[in-house]
């Protein structure tokens, strides 16, 4: 199965900071990237696919990105709405969906 | 708008069998992944097996032996039951809508998810 490894794990920011999530696949996945948010007690919801398309409705201050088997969710000016967790996942090799572990974006 | 609502208990004796039905509406069942994602409290998400519309399933390795992922077209409804459960599969069940594109496969709609405990 293809390891989707986030990093960091959590991270703080203040409001207006810029954010960036890494995410790094163990194999080559082309584009085949999505990000989710994930606010306590919510499901998750698609904000990013194909590594670098915006879902239509999600506001233009997220932004993704690939190099090579790097992926990067940016965030370019935080919000208050925008703290929550965020996951990545593939659709390379799949089935199985794998998904990163998470990455908590808390206000400092 | 496309809305997905998961019923079933909340709980469930080990041993046995976890049962939950997703309900679909606002949209098509057609040419669509009906997707089960689980989370166990406080960690990450867990692609449990899919359904197309043609009843073709697709599971977890790790948990292939006891799932059965059914579709009933007629009614929008798509069911998931995992037999001889034990405390690790205790988690907040999402149903969720798999579509297919040109970079792969998204997860765009999504219950809002059932919690279901194992416990004696």
């Amino acid at each position: 199965d293809v390891q989707m490894t986030q990093s960091p794990s959590s991270l703080s920011a203040s409001v207006g900071d810029r954010v960036t999530i890494t995410c790094r696949a163990s194999q080559t996945i082309s584009s085949y990237l999505n990000w989710y948010q994930q606010k306590p007690g919510k499901a998750p919801k698609l904000l990013i696919y194909g590594a670098s398309s915006l879902r239509s409705g999600v506001p233009s201050r997220f932004r993704g990105s690939r190099s090579g088997t790097d992926f990067t969710l940016t965030i370019t000016s935080v919000d208050p709405e925008d703290f929550a967790t965020y996951y990545c996942q593939q659709s390379y090799a799949a089935p199985p969906y794998t998904f990163g572990q998470g990455t908590r974006v808390e206000m400092k | 708008q496309v809305q997905l609502q998961e019923s079933g208990p909340g709980l469930v004796k080990p041993s046995e069998t976890l049962s939950l039905t997703c309900t679909v509406s606002g949209g098509s069942i057609n040419s669509y992944y009906w997707t089960w994602i689980r989370q166990p409290p406080g960690k990450g998400l867990e692609w449990i097996g899919d359904v197309f519309n043609s009843g073709t399933t697709n599971y977890n390795a790790s948990l292939k032996s006891r799932l059965t992922i059914s579709i009933d077209t007629s009614k929008k409804v798509f069911s998931l039951n995992l037999k001889s459960v034990t405390a690790a599969d205790t988690a907040v069940y999402y149903c969720a809508r798999g579509v297919v594109g040109i970079t792969g496969t998204q997860f765009d709609y999504w219950g809002q998810g059932s919690l279901v405990t194992v416990s004696s």
